[in-house]
């Protein structure tokens, strides 16, 4: 089965400094990957998918972006943060074609 | 393109009360259709799911049935415990898309 890593578990920024959540993958290859955002008291917003290494697709215009380096990791970025960033970051992966998603614990983010 | 419109939260119920969450989504094709759940704190798991019409997904005591004719996933329990305080989140899956967008999740609380 797959188990995603996600760190840091909390991050505390001021606004206009820059992020990276990560994300890492194991038990499967060549996954589906996503990053989603749920705000408080919010439902998820999907933000960011990809399909394989250097392929990724964009859900909402914003400030943040992604990156995927190797097929199991999953970069989330912001160059500047702004306090509308804040929220509860959660990465999954898709098991190539199983139609199923598996979520990380999740990475809290406050912007002050 | 999918979307998905779930019942406004939160709910409060007593131990032991019945519990149905609606949901109602609209799809291309013929999606597959899920429940997830997030515990306080934590990522969402996979409670349950159903691939086509009139296919009913069942765990840990929860249903619900993959209704085509009203495009419905409603999610019901018998007798809920305080253990399944959490958010509630449907989801339909495209068969062919990368595409995982969730409902905005219904917040559910039982009280002993």
């Amino acid at each position: 089965s797959q188990t995603i890593h996600q760190w840091p578990a909390t991050l505390v920024q001021p606004v206009g400094s820059p992020l990276s959540l990560e994300c890492t993958v194991e038990g499967t290859s060549n996954p589906n990957l996503y990053w989603y955002r749920q705000a408080a008291g919010r439902g998820l917003q999907l933000l960011f998918y990809s399909v394989g290494i250097g392929q990724i697709s964009s859900e909402v215009p914003q400030n943040l972006s992604a990156s995927r380096p190797q097929d199991r990791q999953f970069i989330l970025s912001s160059k500047k943060l702004l306090l509308s960033d804040s929220g509860f970051y959660l990465c999954a992966s898709e098991r190539s074609g199983a139609n199923v998603l598996t979520f990380g614990a999740g990475s809290r983010l406050t912007v002050l | 393109g999918n979307s998905v419109t779930q019942m406004e939260g939160p709910v409060t119920l007593s131990e032991e009360a019945f519990l149905t969450i609606n949901c109602t989504y609209t799809a291309t094709g013929y999606p597959s259709l899920f429940w997830y759940v997030q515990y306080p704190g934590e990522g969402l798991q996979l409670l349950l799911k159903a691939t086509k019409a009139d296919d009913k997904g069942s765990n840990k005591g929860f249903e619900a049935t993959y209704r085509k004719e009203t495009t419905s996933f409603h999610l019901e329990k018998g007798s809920v415990q305080v253990s399944d305080s959490a958010v509630y989140f449907c989801a339909p899956i495209p068969y062919t898309g990368n595409q995982f967008y969730f409902g905005t999740g219904t917040s559910l609380t039982v009280i002993p």
